[in-house]
């Protein structure tokens, strides 16, 4: 297995634009999450899903943020109108009902100009 | 609310010596205790992990220490190689709720 997928690994925009992050989870995992990396607060989840379905997005900050998961196999984060506070590095990760670990993929770096 | 803490935001360990990551958290229902490595433009990597009903799980030269009573929980690196440099974070985990709720993390950096 190619492990967890994100992509792009950076993205660069303005100020006001849409930003899209997408995650390709691992195939038969059970739940996906969205994680922010910021040096002040570390790893913070933003939202997780259960078989698709979201569970707690209590960790997005704004109403600038959303997230959808249509399949088992795709979600993806969107920030709109992205702000330059929103830089940082957002991690997907997947991980089995049965499990205790999480497998994280690769990382996209935001940077908001 | 921060659920999950590690106070020493760097450490710095010659190389041979022990390393010693410590991590404090606070809601006592976590049923696990995980901790991460990360290297840089990598993303974090499962290290070793421990049930809240046992106090010390060992795999190689990695070993975590779990003090229930006093929130507390350490990972021990021995002896240290220059490999191990790379933030490590400490995270927590209640069965069922299956969210990693994470620490800040600890930037380790091992010298030769």
């Amino acid at each position: 297995d190619a492990g967890v997928i994100q992509s792009p690994r950076h993205e660069v925009t303005e100020m006001g634009q849409e930003v899209t992050l997408r995650c390709k989870p691992i195939s038969g995992h059970d739940y996906l999450f969205w994680y922010r990396q910021t040096m002040m607060r570390g790893l913070e989840l933003l939202i997780y899903f259960n078989n698709n379905v979201p569970i707690d997005d209590s960790g997005m900050p704004e109403d600038r943020f959303s997230a959808k998961m249509p399949n088992a196999s795709f979600s993806t984060l969107k920030i709109q109108p992205s702000e330059p506070r929103d830089s940082a590095v957002y991690f997907c990760a997947s991980s089995l009902a049965s499990g205790v670990e999480a497998f994280f993929g690769q990382g996209t770096r935001l940077t908001v100009v | 609310d921060q659920q999950v803490k590690q106070n020493s935001p760097s450490l710095s360990v010659q190389e041979g010596r022990i390393s010693i990551l410590n991590c404090d958290y606070t809601n006592s229902m976590f049923d696990y205790f995980l901790w991460y490595k990360k290297y840089p433009a990598e993303g974090p990597t499962f290290l070793i992990s421990i049930s809240s009903i046992k106090d010390k799980n060992e795999d190689g030269r990695f070993t975590v220490f779990l003090n229930k009573s006093a929130k507390h929980l350490s990972l021990h690196i021995v002896p240290s190689q220059p490999g191990d440099s790379a933030v490590y974070f400490c995270a927590a985990l209640r069965m069922g709720a299956q969210k990693l709720v994470f620490g800040q993390g600890t930037r380790l950096t091992i010298n030769p």
